[in-house]
């Protein structure tokens, strides 16, 4: 099992959609979840942050994480074209210990 | 202002040969790092320097080798060039304190290998 499993997609909605992405994981010692958003061509971007479970609010993005099922999610409300991208799920058990990357979601919202 | 830079952007080269990519950051971070991303968008880290320390070393053949000729500056190089090698290659840095790391990635180096 790896450890960081995620839906590649692609994944395709109208704008305005609400859009849910997810990643399941297998390490329980993995205690800060992160989200980056990847644009064609460019370097990933931090999206959200969050450490153990709990949501977090940012703007039309709210991460969510349950350490006791192993899943964390993304969500973008009133999603817009712009938010078009690879959305890449990571985490890490803290301190300087790497980041683990989910393969990432392909989304695109059509107008 | 550029905070993590890297170059060449784009490099095609042939099998057998040898390469450097360079990168550097602005943010006066301590930490550097190397990862590939394949054509299936999974990234994984290669390597990672702290303070021109290397402190992860993935599974990465020897044919790639890291330098850090200082805190700000995280350069590799590849030896023998393989097809397999063909992927994007981003480096990114962060600043350890508290938590994890936040890391910042540069545009990526896409690397083809004919």
């Amino acid at each position: 099992q790896k450890e960081v499993e995620q839906d590649p997609g692609p994944l395709s909605v109208p704008e305005g959609a609400i859009v849910s992405l997810n990643c399941t994981y297998s390490n329980s010692a993995f205690q800060y979840f992160m989200w980056y958003r990847q644009y064609s061509r460019k370097g990933p971007e931090l999206l959200m942050y969050t450490y153990s479970s709990g949501n977090k609010e940012d703007g039309r993005f709210t991460a969510q994480v349950d350490k006791s099922s192993k899943y964390i999610s993304l969500f973008i409300r009133d999603s817009q074209p712009s938010d078009s991208a690879t959305y890449l799920c990571a985490m890490s058990r803290g301190g300087s210990e790497k980041l683990v990357f989910g393969k990432g979601t392909k989304l695109t919202v059509n107008p | 202002d550029t905070a993590v830079s890297q170059t060449p952007k784009y490099l095609v080269t042939q099998m057998g040969n040898d390469k450097s990519i360079k990168c550097e950051q602005n943010l006066g971070h301590d930490t550097m790092y190397w990862y590939k991303q394949d054509s299936k968008k999974f990234l994984k880290i290669m390597f990672s320097y702290n303070n021109k320390e290397l402190i992860i070393n993935e599974t990465v053949p020897n044919r790639f080798s890291p330098k850090s000729p200082d805190k700000a500056h995280l350069n590799l190089h590849i030896n023998s060039l393989e097809l397999g090698d063909s992927a994007v290659y981003f480096c990114a840095s962060s600043q350890p304190g508290g938590g994890t790391d936040t890391q910042y990635f540069g545009p990526g180096t896409r690397l083809t290998v004919l």
